[in-house]
């Protein structure tokens, strides 16, 4: 079945780096996202890693893939108070269901 | 801003009636996603239609429904509608037809049932 949790909750100080954890339970997941959802907004794409990668990097943002423990974190390097908002991870499977599943959401709150 | 509309941007209802909900997708985009944001139930596909063509199901309701036109918008009816069905109700579209396609999500629509 397809699952997909995270921690509700993280809370970082400006200029810290932010680390966002996700595990999913579908081993046939071929893409895996990060979505960002600021209050009153849409979900925005962050970045996506295909499942034959073990990690992606973008700017400030750092993805990693361990398949073996079907674990997908998103770290966020310099977090700045303009990041405070809600992580979603994503899976998506190429054969069968054409959807994504998404986590439950992590909401990030930085502090100056 | 994501190039994908949805209207009305609020919405306040009584149990019982019947909305619909509007989604114009990115120009070029043929796929439409529909999903249910919900404090209980979280993020939740609702429905997919590509070109005018339903393409996959997802956690959908029997008393929702919905179609796609032949300029691609989309329309979302929710029907006989109960205190439950209160979400933000977001559209996404892509421009194939397949999940791993980015997906581009539109501002939502916040539905209020009283």
């Amino acid at each position: 079945g397809e699952d997909v949790e995270q921690s509700l909750f993280l809370s970082v100080r400006e200029g810290d780096s932010s680390v966002i954890n996700c595990t999913y339970t579908d081993s046939s997941s071929t893409y895996l996202y990060w979505y960002k959802q600021e209050p009153g907004a849409g979900l925005q794409l962050l970045t996506y890693i295909f499942s034959n990668m073990d990690m992606k990097q973008d700017q400030r943002l750092t993805v990693l893939l361990n398949k073996k423990d079907k674990h997908l974190s998103l770290r966020i390097a310099d977090t700045q108070t303009g990041d405070s908002a809600i992580y979603f991870c994503a899976e998506s499977i190429i054969a069968g269901r054409r959807a994504l599943t998404f986590g439950s959401g992590t909401r990030l709150q930085v502090q100056p | 801003d994501s190039g994908v509309t949805q209207t009305p941007k609020h919405l306040i209802t009584a149990t019982g009636q019947r909305v619909t909900l509007r989604c114009s997708p990115r120009s070029g985009d043929l796929s439409v996603y529909w999903y249910q944001q919900s404090l209980d139930q979280g993020l939740q596909f609702l429905i997919q239609y590509y070109n005018g063509e339903e393409r996959a199901k997802g956690n959908i309701l029997e008393r929702f429904s919905a179609q796609q036109f032949p300029d691609l918008h989309s329309e979302l009816n929710l029907s006989s509608l109960e205190l439950g069905d209160s979400a933000l109700y977001f559209c996404a579209s892509s421009a194939g037809e397949s999940s791993y396609n980015e997906q581009f999500f539109g501002p939502g629509t916040r539905l209020t049932v009283l």
